[in-house]
């Protein structure tokens, strides 16, 4: 298993504003996901964060609204740019454990509301 | 998009009788996990099934895999007040170097007293 914790836990943001989600693994490891749940809706995958490397984004997400950083195997962030009340959500981090990082431990998510 | 369909939206039950959500999905599989959140919060990973399996078990969980159909059910057995959450399952297609969750719609699950 993993420990995995976020900061902030939620938050409370004006539109136009940016905010950086931090995530933090009690334990090394090569691959990081960021996830964004929207109310009342199912998770979808933001990115791939590698050590290292540049993230991978799935379609529909795009470096300069969610820039990530991976400075070392046991961190990364997440920012949220130039926020709309779209952008109001639940984002998770998680990380893969096994072979093929199979299944996945989840941080705790921070709740953000944008006004 | 590619993520799977889950039924019931939604499902109440009492304490101690049986809750059966399924879970369908579009594209060949590597496995295919179920996970569990609670109120809003971080997912926990409850079972992962294999494309080559059929059954598995997990003390009161019970997950089934038709490959052919692609769809999946999970069964919780005398399920408990505890048991309220949201219920996720979750394909993977493994593309060789990282296995890429694709989420289902989820099955929001009540258990009343």
């Amino acid at each position: 298993s993993a420990v995995i914790s976020q900061k902030p836990s939620r938050d409370i943001c004006q539109r136009g504003t940016s905010l950086t989600i931090q995530c933090q693994v009690d334990s090394q490891v090569t691959m990081m996901f960021w996830y964004r749940q929207q109310p009342g809706q199912s998770l979808t995958l933001i990115a791939t964060a590698n050590q290292g490397s540049e993230a991978t984004y799935e379609s529909g997400f795009v470096i300069d609204k969610f820039p990530i950083s991976r400075p070392n195997l046991t961190f990364s962030t997440l920012t949220v740019s130039n926020m709309s009340p779209e952008d109001s959500s639940i984002y998770l981090c998680s990380v893969g454990r096994g072979v093929f990082q199979e299944t996945q431990y989840f941080g705790p998510g921070t709740r953000l509301l944008v006004l | 998009s590619q993520q799977g369909e889950e039924d019931p939206q939604a499902l109440s039950i009492q304490e101690g009788e049986n809750a059966t959500m399924n879970c369908s999905y579009k594209t060949s599989i590597n496995n295919l996990q179920w996970y569990r959140q609670n109120s809003g919060r971080g997912l926990v990973h409850l079972i992962l099934i294999r494309s080559n399996e059929r059954e598995k078990h997990s003390g009161r969980l019970r997950v089934t895999l038709d490959t052919s159909k692609k769809s999946s059910s999970l069964l919780i057995t005398a399920s408990r007040a505890a048991d309220t959450a949201s219920y996720f399952c979750a394909t993977a297609a493994n593309t060789g170097t990282a296995s890429k969750l694709t989420f289902g719609t989820g099955t929001r699950l009540q258990v009343t007293l």
